[in-house]
């Protein structure tokens, strides 16, 4: 079965520009989360998507939005970056049982903002 | 979630067990307790869960207290591709409470 997968793996973006990081999620899996992880940090959840519908959401501000399409892809957005906003972006999926058997995680996009 | 207590830093000799404990002393009747570890450079991997019975897989085994309030992650015979955080977490396993809230973990270094 193949695993989560991200894409690109490395970015450097200009303050004040928006990014668009993508996941493809293991196959199975409808259930998609974003996290963000600061070096040296534990990663911090920004939002799930179930069924195309954002299903919680971290304390992250508007301009961080999402999207979960048919085949339970999803993108992560970011507007008006900031030089806080440099992390490794995390995608994560599961089947739809809270993560009770687990999160599958990717690799992460390494996001610079300069 | 309950929070947990982890310690910042571990060492073990290869082929030795690694124990890694973990305190969650708030933990509710409704909560698990999951493991996972992130190597460096990759995402988080889970290892194993579990509410109050120990718990082994091919990956770990889970000792969690009688009283639930702490619990230890072992790594039986611990190779150096076991070197990595080490992240205890607390969560309700139930729908509608999506997120794994993480700590700062425990940095295991596998010693050769």
């Amino acid at each position: 079965e193949t695993g989560v997968t991200q894409s690109p793996t490395h970015l450097i973006k200009t303050r004040g520009q928006q990014v668009t990081l993508r996941c493809s999620s293991q196959s199975g899996h409808n259930t998609v989360s974003w996290y963000q992880q600061a070096l040296g940090q534990g990663p911090q959840f920004i939002f799930q998507y179930y069924r195309e519908e954002e299903n919680g959401r971290g304390n992250f501000p508007p301009r961080f939005s999402g999207l979960q399409f048919p085949n339970y892809s999803s993108e992560l957005n970011v507007n008006a970056l900031e030089l806080d906003d440099s992390a490794l972006y995390l995608c994560a999926s599961s089947l739809p049982t809270g993560g009770y058997y687990g999160y599958t995680f990717g690799s992460g996009t390494r996001l610079t903002v300069v | 979630d309950a929070k947990t207590t982890q310690p910042p830093s571990m060492d073990c000799a290869e082929g030795r067990a690694a124990n890694l404990p973990c305190n969650h002393s708030t933990i509710s009747g409704n909560e698990y307790v999951y493991w996972y570890r992130q190597i460096h450079s990759q995402g988080p991997q889970y290892i194993i869960h579990g509410l109050k019975n120990n718990e082994t897989n091919e990956m770990a085994s889970l000792i969690i207290t009688e009283d639930r309030k702490s619990s230890t992650l072992i790594l039986p015979h611990a190779t150096l591709r076991d070197t990595a955080v080490y992240y205890c977490i607390v969560r309700a396993a139930s729908f509608g409470n999506e997120k794994l809230t993480f700590g700062t973990g425990t940095r295991l270094t596998i010693i050769p």
